[in-house]
């Protein structure tokens, strides 16, 4: 089992909708991420968090936005997606940011824009 | 910018055999490499990190080596079963000043039973 937990499993949305991500981790990790995978493609960075604060945003559209309530959670909102936005999202988090720091993945969720 | 290759692109085996999946990546200067394995739909499980300072690390059946000098890494699963049909994705830090990871296209391995 994953020590990286993330909610829903699946979700659909229309490109009208208004949805959230929802990731936690209680390992005591500073650092939070988001990745975006395609299918048959590898994980692509989307946001970095390090101690709840944005450090690396890697000039994703605005209709996704991150949030870190605290250094366990990890949110992403999303509003007017684009069906081509359909891919499976991944959460992972490392004890600190830096090169040096192992990353934990969850399970993702998969998700569908129609 | 880092960029990671893996070869084979894909690999089809039968049960038993003992395979190597191998990993390139173009700046030598990372801090560790991580293996992951894959499963359809699923998240990434972490198998093996090696750190800079290691040239290979151990888990059951899987053995991972790590050249930097030459900026190769390659994964070793010994007597292989249909179970370790999956995609195994290798991943550097990106480096230059950027968090997170780089990964390549991983291999999809199957293991005919």
């Amino acid at each position: 089992d994953t020590e990286v937990t993330q909610t829903p499993k699946h979700l659909v949305m229309g490109m009208t909708n208004k949805k959230s991500l929802k990731c936690e981790q209680h390992m005591g990790h500073r650092a939070m991420y988001w990745y975006k995978q395609k299918a048959k493609k590898p994980p692509e960075l989307m946001f970095v968090y390090s101690y709840e604060k944005l450090s690396i945003n890697e000039s994703v559209p605005s209709r996704f936005s991150p949030e870190c309530p605290n250094s366990s959670l990890l949110n992403l909102h999303l509003h007017a997606l684009q069906p081509e936005d359909s891919a499976l999202y991944l959460c992972a988090s490392s004890p600190r940011s830096g090169s040096d720091s192992p990353l934990h993945f969850g399970n993702g969720t998969r998700l569908t824009v129609t | 910018k880092q960029e990671v290759t893996q070869i084979p692109a894909a690999l089809s085996v039968p049960e038993g055999e003992n395979l190597v999946l191998n990993c390139s990546f173009t700046d030598s200067a990372i801090y560790n490499l991580q293996w992951f394995r894959q499963d359809p739909g699923k998240g990434l499980t972490s198998l093996l990190l090696i750190q800079s300072s290691q040239r290979e690390q151990t888990s059951g059946r899987l053995n991972a080596s790590l050249d930097k000098s030459s900026g190769r890494s390659t994964l070793y699963i010994a007597a292989s079963q249909p179970g370790d049909s999956a995609t195994y994705l290798c991943a550097v830090p990106s480096g230059g000043g950027a968090d997170g990871l780089t990964f390549g296209k991983g291999t999809h391995l199957i293991i005919q039973p």
